[in-house]
């Protein structure tokens, strides 16, 4: 299983752009890199998942740097909604999400 | 659409006895799989269920255990229950079979919160 380092902890003020960092420098060449978020006191929640280009959905964008040993998870505009934990994850073929211990992202009013 | 639903949300139980939690994935959804959260530990994958036949497993005893019916839905059993095993147990459901590529995003219910005492 790839390994990633995520900081403990990010703040953001509200409407403002976040970008959550992430390295998986021993992804293989097959994982998929998915993030989820865990609001409080709730399940995981799939924000976005990609393989090697950027990717976009209405919750955020994915940036996979071009040698895919990281990658960063960019919300446009914090809402207080946001603040979670969130999870970079990658995997393939392996039928299962390993969690590590995330981001906690503060937003502020 | 319905979300995915377990049950019970709450349950309390004694050091040595056994529980089942279910889990109903979203209709149409054949991949469960189940994950134990603890503050110490966080999120750890305990096994996953593709078409009734488990198809990975986690790093837990033999106390822990699974299934899943022919309608997807599914139950994990835990036997002889410890103080440790007090936990928040999240099911997660998938079209098809988790973090393999399209279409493979898992959907967690709110879990099963449980207090061994």
């Amino acid at each position: 299983d790839a390994k990633t380092t995520q900081p403990n902890s990010m703040e953001s003020n509200e409407e403002e752009p976040v970008h959550l960092p992430c390295n998986h420098s021993t992804i293989s060449g097959t994982d998929y890199i998915h993030w989820y978020r865990q609001l409080p006191s709730q399940g995981p929640e799939y924000v976005i998942h990609g393989l090697t280009s950027n990717v976009n959905n209405r919750m955020a964008s994915l940036a996979i740097a071009e040698d895919r040993k990281s990658s960063t998870l960019i919300l446009h505009r914090a809402t207080l909604r946001d603040a979670a934990v969130y999870y970079c994850i990658p995997s393939g073929g392996y039928n299962k999400l390993i969690f590590g211990a995330g981001t906690r992202l503060a937003v502020h009013p | 659409k319905a979300g995915v639903t377990q049950t019970p949300r709450y349950l309390i139980k004694t050091r040595g006895q056994q529980v089942t939690l279910s889990c109903s994935p979203i209709s149409g959804h054949r991949s469960v799989s189940w994950y134990q959260q603890t503050p110490g530990q966080g999120l750890q994958f305990l096994f996953e269920y593709f078409s009734e036949t488990q198809r990975n497993k986690g790093n837990f005893p033999g106390r822990f255990s699974g299934r899943q019916f022919s309608n997807s839905r599914s139950e994990m059993n835990v036997s002889t229950l410890e103080l440790g095993d007090s936990a928040l147990y999240l099911c997660a459901s998938s079209l098809v079979l988790i973090g393999t590529g399209t279409n493979t995003e898992a959907f967690f219910g709110q879990g099963t919160r449980l207090t061994v005492v």
